[in-house]
């Protein structure tokens, strides 16, 4: 079945560092590949996502670019703020499947 | 545009009390609803999805249950609930258009259910 591996947490950064968030996964066929943001006590939310392979996707300065040859979709961004902090998943759905699969979950801590 | 409310948004309750959690969406029609849970430590765990009115689909057992009586409404209920029930619920919703992968989902503001 599909899976979504992301590292483990929490990652903790200082204000300003560089941001990755690895995540790679398995799947059967050709998904969409997503990351969501949840910040303390809220819902999940769409943070930014890629339907095929070598698209990027971005928002809010984060960038991740789906890579089929390595199955993965890691998460960047250059300058992170103490906003940021919150926990960040990876995601991914197959076509024709009503039910995503979603990594456990990387808990991101950016201090002043 | 489209929004989904959740209510409450937290709850106390003794064990072996009966639950009732409610979601609604608005502004979008026949949306695939989903309930999950997500228990101290992040992970998110499918409860339950539906991609009809009526139609309820369980990926873990226990004791709980959910219901779809209208279009946009979905609800999560217990008859006695236990210690190992308290968490985060969230609500969620899609639109799959047929063979599409693009299956986005949209969360609610979620519940956090304590029991004693």
């Amino acid at each position: 079945g599909d899976s979504v591996t992301q590292m483990e947490g929490p990652v903790t950064l200082s204000e300003e560092a560089f941001l990755t968030i690895n995540c790679t996964y398995t799947a059967t066929g050709y998904p969409s590949l997503f990351w969501y943001v949840q910040y303390p006590g809220e819902g999940l939310q769409l943070l930014l996502k890629a339907t095929k392979a070598d698209d990027k996707g971005s928002n809010k300065g984060f960038e991740a670019t789906y890579r089929k040859e390595t199955t993965s979709f890691h998460l960047e961004k250059g300058s992170v703020q103490v906003s940021d902090s919150a926990v960040y998943f990876c995601a991914l759905s197959e076509g024709g499947s009503y039910i995503p699969t979603f990594g456990r979950g990387t808990s991101l801590i950016v201090h002043p | 545009s489209q929004t989904i409310h959740q209510w409450p948004a937290t709850l106390v309750q003794p064990v072996g009390s009966p639950l009732s959690l409610e979601c609604t969406v608005e502004g979008t029609s026949n949306p695939n609803l989903y309930w999950y849970r997500q228990a101290a430590g992040r992970g998110l765990q499918l409860l339950f999805y539906s991609v009809g009115i009526g139609q309820i689909s369980s990926e873990v057992p226990q004791n709980l249950s959910a219901s779809r009586p209208q279009d946009r409404q979905f609800i999560l209920s217990s008859k006695k609930l236990l210690l190992s029930d308290s968490g985060f619920y969230l609500c969620a919703w899609s639109v799959l258009a047929g063979g599409s992968s693009y299956n986005e989902q949209f969360f609610g503001p979620g519940t956090r259910l304590t029991v004693l």
